[in-house]
């Protein structure tokens, strides 16, 4: 069974930044692409960014309201993907999910929080 | 970026009802869809992928259909457990953009 598990749950102060983690079980990770995706309070989802396998050449890609502040990354070895979040705006406040390849399973997600 | 317009943003059913859901897309997609449910406080869980299969274990009162720019989910007979919010999803291309959900709602 496909388990996910993020966290790094937090209040941050706008400015701040902000660790997010995934650990993953029951998959290949090191084989699997792999997503975060976000959900404001009472909105919508919102697609965050990609990360690809190394098989699959590693390329990462990001929404556009994210990129230039948000990294993502992984770690083979620790079956865990990553989610740096630097410069945190108010509208980043959301709860994270991260998912596998084609968005077919989902962790339960992790709440982020940023206010003054 | 690939708009998925999403409709009805909400809708009253009955238990034991028939009800569609709608999702354009901006521009043809083939069948890079999927459908999510998603109940309060919970992940979405995919119901449907590449536009019309069913992933397994879900109930078969669900369905999809529908290929380029319309697609639709339809679930035959609604059941308690059915009144939530509904995502389409496209992932023909880059960014993957969700509809902006249907919140179904008992009558």
């Amino acid at each position: 069974e496909v388990q996910l598990v993020e966290s790094g749950a937090d209040l941050v102060k706008p400015g701040g930044s902000l660790r997010l983690s995934c650990a993953a079980s029951g998959i290949t990770f090191s084989d699997a692409s792999m997503s975060w995706v976000r959900q404001a309070p009472g909105k919508g989802l919102e697609w965050v960014g990609h990360i690809n396998s190394k098989t699959d050449g590693g390329t990462i890609d990001y929404a556009a309201p994210v990129k230039g502040r948000f990294t993502i990354s992984r770690d083979d070895s620790k079956n865990t993907l990553y989610l740096h979040m630097n410069s945190l705006e108010i509208d980043d406040t959301a709860v994270y999910f991260c998912a596998t390849s084609g968005l077919s399973h989902w962790g339960q997600g992790t709440l982020v929080t940023v206010s003054p | 970026d690939i708009q998925m317009t999403q409709s009805p943003s909400s809708l009253s059913a009955s238990v034991g009802d028939r009800v569609t859901i709608t999702c354009r897309a901006s521009q043809g997609i083939r069948n890079d869809l999927g459908w999510y449910q998603q109940k309060p406080g919970r992940a979405p869980k995919r119901l449907i992928s590449a536009a019309s299969s069913l992933e397994r274990g879900v109930p078969s009162r669900f369905s999809g259909s529908g290929s380029g720019t319309e697609f639709t989910l339809t679930i035959s007979s609604l059941q308690p457990e059915d009144f939530v919010t509904y995502y389409c999803l496209q992932h023909n291309s880059y960014p993957p953009t969700f509809g902006g959900g249907t919140k179904v709602e008992i009558k």
